[in-house]
Formats: C-alpha cells, sequence, structure tokens
C-alpha cells in the first residue's frame, strides 16, 4: 500500500525556520516525482514545489521562490521542504504528494500523506 | 494564487448531477492535460480524475471528466450524500513551470 506521512509541522515565529519532512512506504521513491502542496485554514489548495525524481530539476511557486527548498534522499525514502524566512501567510497544511505519469502525461498527483501544520505567528 | 476558475458551489438532490467548470488559459489547461481533486471533510484530496477524463482505479463511473479548449469540466451523476466535499480541478503551467489549481467548488447534496 502507497503511504506518505508528513512531520515536522510546529508553531514558529516569523522570520523563523522549519524543516517539514514526508515519509514515503509502498513504492519505490525513485520512479516518482514528487510535490509539496499547501492549504490555508479554510482556503483552497495551493501547489507549492516540485522536484524531478534525481533532483536535476526543481520548480517552486513565487510565494515561496528563495525561502523554501525542496529535496529528497532516495535512499531514505524521504522528501523534504526547508522553510525560511517564515511568514503570517505560510501558515496551512503542507502536503506531500506523488507524481503520476500516464502514457500521456505527468501532471497528476496520485497519492497525498495526511498533511502537517504549520502556523507562523508571534 | 489560484489561476483557475471554479464556482464557488454547486448544489443538487439525490441522484441528480452536476457539473463543475473549470476555467485556464493557454499556458495551463490549452497546452495540458486536467486532473481533479475531491477532498472530503478534514481529509486529504484524492485524485478522480486525470489526463482529462481517465478515472484511477477504484474510481466509480459516475465522476467523469472533459475539455474543451481552455476549459475543463467535471461531472458527477447519481448523486449520493457521501459526495458532499470541495473539488479541486488541477493541472501544470507550461510558461511559468508551476503547478495551478482551481479555485475549488463546494458540492452539496440538497
Amino acid at each position: 500500500e502507497v503511504q506518505l506521512e508528513e512531520s515536522g509541522g510546529d508553531l514558529v515565529q516569523p522570520g523563523g525556520s522549519l524543516r517539514l519532512s514526508c515519509s514515503a512506504s509502498g513504492f519505490t521513491l525513485t520512479s516518482y516525482t514528487m510535490h509539496w502542496v499547501r492549504q490555508a485554514p479554510g482556503k483552497g489548495l495551493e501547489w507549492v514545489s516540485y522536484i524531478s525524481s534525481y533532483s536535476h530539476t526543481r520548480y517552486y511557486a513565487d510565494s515561496v521562490k528563495g525561502r523554501f527548498t525542496i529535496s529528497r534522499d532516495n535512499a531514505k525514502n524521504s522528501l523534504y521542504l526547508q522553510m525560511n524566512s517564515l511568514r503570517a501567510e505560510d501558515t496551512a497544511v503542507y502536503y506531500c504528494a506523488r507524481g503520476f505519469c500516464s502514457s500521456a502525461s505527468c501532471s497528476s498527483l496520485d497519492s497525498w500523506g495526511q498533511g502537517t501544520l504549520v502556523i507562523v505567528s508571534s | 494564487q489560484s489561476v483557475l476558475t471554479q464556482p464557488p458551489s454547486v448544489s443538487a438532490a439525490p441522484g441528480q448531477k452536476v457539473t463543475i467548470s473549470c476555467s485556464g488559459g493557454s499556458s495551463n489547461i490549452g497546452n495540458n492535460y486536467v486532473s481533479w481533486y475531491q477532498q472530503l471533510p478534514g481529509a486529504a484530496p484524492r485524485l478522480l480524475i486525470y489526463d482529462n477524463n481517465k478515472r484511477p482505479s477504484g474510481i466509480p463511473d459516475r465522476f467523469s471528466g472533459s475539455k474543451s479548449g481552455t476549459s475543463a469540466t467535471l461531472g458527477i451523476t447519481g448523486l449520493q450524500t457521501g459526495d458532499e466535499a470541495d473539488y479541486y480541478c488541477g493541472t501544470w503551467d507550461s510558461s511559468l513551470n508551476v503547478g495551478v489549481f482551481g479555485t475549488g467548488t463546494q458540492v452539496t447534496v440538497l
């Protein structure tokens, strides 16, 4: 069974840093691209970041570019999100999600973790 | 910031049909495949439709998807109380190299 489990969410002060982790099981991480998606309280989904299978390519939303860094350790079956210079507007549940490639495209997210809550507040 | 526009809410009686629209542009929906996600209250999102109209294993055929130009549509037939959830469209924006989601639509079964 495919499972993704996020951890590392916490209450942090504005300007602070936090590192989120996502532990993957039930599949070979090297075979998949991975994403982070967040959801502010009562709001919709916001895509945050993407990383290719062997970390050669990384993309970020403008809202986090220069502050967040996505990384992965395939040997440890883990995905990470280093978040620096945190702002109140970064408050959200952060989900890790597995990228799915069909024969036609690679634009879907077929498995999601349960999320970890990050609160940025003084 | 969502670049795909959805209606905030739709509703219908049990057994009826609802459709949810998703409007984007040439760099996202116009040139990429669309996915749809269901988010039940308090739960993580779940993939409902990929590649515009394909259903992952385990998704009933009451759910369908289509795309035309820069818009996509999710259809739900035989509406059930268990379908009450938020639904999001999603795709990739090839110009910006970012993922994009719709604004989300809340489905209510009357």
